[in-house]
């Protein structure tokens, strides 16, 4: 168990429909990360969190956004749908007491139809 | 901007027999480097890292992994392959400073036979 949670683990819905993925970090770590895993794209980075700010952005589309709570949670939330969202999403969290490895959750499946 | 290229797409080993999967990178700076394996319908844990040090690096399992600087490699290797090492392989790579997200290699597909 790496200590990162994230809910829905599975979720179906319809093309053009909004969904939000959830992630608690590790105890006490500060950076929170998404990335997507597809199988025609490999494992993509979408973002970083950095105790609530923005700290870097990879290929996220601009259908997609996400942000970091106070209590370190973050939300990623996908709108307007398509099929080619299908794909397997990761949070993952980094902290000062990770000795700069960063640990990954069990993953949200998300198909879309 | 890092890469990593993982040449092999799958890897076959007989049980019991060494185990080698390959992983070169491109970095600024002095890299930080990761091996991540992903089980069927699971998530990626945590093999083991390279930030400084000895190059030769013990994780978990029993895996282990050589960091080559004149070559920018990073191999994953087991002395002993198990069935139950069966699995896909993905090596990342940090960069020191700057933008300090994984990137990823593509992956690899360890099959072990009995």
């Amino acid at each position: 168990d790496s200590g990162v949670t994230q809910t829905p683990k599975h979720l179906i819905t319809a093309t053009g429909q909004r969904v939000t993925l959830r992630c608690s970090p590790r105890s006490g770590d500060l950076s929170v990360y998404w990335y997507q895993q597809s199988l025609d794209q490999g494992l993509q980075f979408l973002i970083q969190y950095y105790n609530g700010e923005e700290r870097a952005k990879g290929n996220i589309l601009e259908r997609f956004s996400a942000q970091q709570f106070p209590d370190l949670h973050s939300e990623l939330n996908l709108s307007s749908l398509e099929l080619g969202d299908s794909a397997l999403y990761f949070c993952a969290s980094s902290g000062e007491n990770s000795g700069n490895t960063i640990y990954f959750g069990e993953g949200s499946w998300l198909t879309v139809v | 901007a890092q890469s990593v290229a993982q040449p092999e797409d799958q890897v076959k080993v007989a049980e019991g027999n060494p185990l080698t999967v390959k992983c070169t990178y491109s970095v600024s700076g002095n890299p930080y480097l990761f091996w991540y394996v992903q089980y069927p319908n699971r998530g990626l844990q945590f093999l083991l890292k390279y930030i400084t040090g000895d190059n030769l690096v013990k994780g978990s399992y029993g895996f282990e992994a050589e960091f080559n600087k004149s070559q920018t490699s990073f191999h994953l290797k087991k002395p002993s392959a198990l069935v139950s090492d069966s699995a896909l392989y993905f090596c990342a790579v940090r960069p020191p400073t700057g933008r300090r997200a994984l990137t990823f290699g593509s992956g690899t597909r360890l099959q072990v036979q009995p």
